[in-house]
């Protein structure tokens, strides 16, 4: 049974490029949570797929986008890509919303310079 | 606003009990979740309090008080693979994945 997955693993990227991250949720799972974590912070909520749509967002700015497919797969897009964009990226899966059962994927390293 | 308080660093010995505090203040409660977090790895769940007392699963126990916004982990019998970062999360709605978490606790166990 495979957990939720994340590609890349790690990214170099620039100021003001673009950049869009991928997540596979664990088998059975329809719902993707994305956090931002920078380094010696805990986790910042980003936002929240569910049916294809963004059901919940927390504080980022509308450069952070994302999409979720048919399959339950989901996207993490970020325009403009500041210095303070360096992070881990975490996706979450969970089965629904109303669950307190999420699992990380391993992360995604963005480093921005 | 949110905000979780953990201490940021604590170091105990192989074989020894730890307790690692969170307290809360949170518009909205349904719950507090515990994460373990190897450097360089994703959060793994721990465990998940939504009343009042302890909950004890192994070598790890949890405690919540909501009146006190205030929750602790307990790790017993520390062994070296305990050395990771914990984090406490509170789920403010109904919503698993609209966690708030704290900056994290890093636990260093020296034999």
């Amino acid at each position: 049974d495979a957990g939720v997955t994340q590609s890349p693993t790690h990214l170099i990227k620039t100021r003001g490029q673009q950049v869009t991250l991928r997540c596979s949720p664990k088998s059975g799972h329809d719902t993707v949570s994305w956090y931002q974590q920078a380094l010696g912070q805990g986790p910042q909520f980003i936002f929240q797929y569910y049916e294809e749509e963004e059901r919940q967002r927390g504080n980022f700015p509308d450069r952070f986008s994302g999409h979720q497919f048919p399959n339950y797969s989901s996207e993490l897009n970020v325009n403009a890509l500041l210095l303070g964009d360096s992070a881990l990226y975490l996706c979450a899966s969970s089965q629904g919303t109303v669950t307190y059962e999420q699992y990380f994927g391993p992360g995604t390293r963005l480093t921005v310079t | 606003g949110q905000n979780i308080d953990q201490p940021t660093e604590m170091t105990a010995t192989e074989g020894a009990i730890v307790q690692i505090n969170c307290t809360y203040q949170t518009s909205g409660f349904n719950g507090l979740f515990w994460y373990q977090q190897h450097a360089g790895e994703a959060p793994t769940f721990l465990s998940y309090n939504v009343l009042d007392g302890l909950e004890e699963k192994g070598r790890f126990s949890s405690f919540l008080s909501r009146s006190k916004g205030y929750s602790y982990l307990l790790l017993k019998e520390l062994q070296m693979k305990d050395s990771a970062s914990y984090l406490c999360a509170v789920r403010v709605n109904t919503n698993a994945g609209k966690s708030t978490f704290g900056d994290g606790t890093t636990l260093t166990v020296k034999p």
